[in-house]
């Protein structure tokens, strides 16, 4: 039981530059989030997915794009990357509105 | 708009002290409230959740308490220990339950 899985663990981007980061959950949940983790302004919510085939905007959305791919997998996408993206990114999930657990982090470097 | 703060920022008390680590909101219309531990570049562990119709849960030697009407949240560490050293995160859950703000955190260091 791996509980929640993040890919990649690490990486560094050039501005203007794509990428996804995978997110995947094993215990059966239904509810998924998105945050990201900035020195100083503590973890902040990007988007969120309530259940299977839904998703909705959380406090900072702009410029991430989000599929929930099924109920084990939500995927966060920087379509054009930005220096101020730059932040440790983590996925959760939870059993509809309770406990969160959450995920190792994406490190994400953008140059 | 839901602001959660925490104070203090930091900590350090010796062995086996205990302590009280404080969590605030502006907004009582919450879902729920959680406590979390994250060490230096890891993720988030879960420690306590309390739902809004709660006052108080306990954990071994956790125990987190919410008084809505007054916006506040404890999180009591009982006999602490080195290994209790981490940072300590509050989030408030909105009333929908999903959108979660979370607070700045509370460094704490517990010195042998």
């Amino acid at each position: 039981n791996a509980g929640v899985t993040q890919t990649p663990k690490f990486q560094v981007l050039k501005t203007g530059q794509s990428m996804t980061l995978q997110c995947a959950q094993d215990m059966n949940h239904n509810s998924m989030y998105w945050y990201r983790q900035d020195p100083g302004m503590g973890l902040r919510l990007i988007y969120y997915s309530a259940s299977e085939g839904t998703t909705d905007k959380g406090e900072v959305p702009n410029g991430y794009n989000v599929s929930r791919l099924n109920k084990r997998e939500f995927s966060l996408r920087l379509e054009s990357a930005a220096p101020s993206q730059t932040s440790v990114y983590f996925c959760a999930s939870s059993l509809d509105r309770g406990e969160q657990y959450f995920g190792p982090g994406t490190r994400l470097t953008v140059t | 708009k839901q602001e959660v703060t925490q104070i203090p920022a930091a900590l350090s008390v010796p062995e086996g002290e205990n302590l009280v680590l404080n969590c605030s909101f502006t907004d009582s219309a919450i879902y729920n409230l959680q406590w979390f531990r994250q060490d230096p570049g890891k993720g988030l562990t879960s420690l306590l959740l309390i739902q809004s119709s709660q006052r108080e849960q306990t954990s071994g030697r956790l125990n987190a308490s919410l008084d809505k009407s007054s916006g506040r949240s404890t999180l009591y560490i009982a006999a602490s220990q080195p290994g209790d050293s981490a940072t300590y995160l509050c989030a408030v859950s909105a009333t929908g339950g999903f959108k979660t703000i979370f607070g700045a955190g509370t460094r704490l260091f517990v010195k042998a």
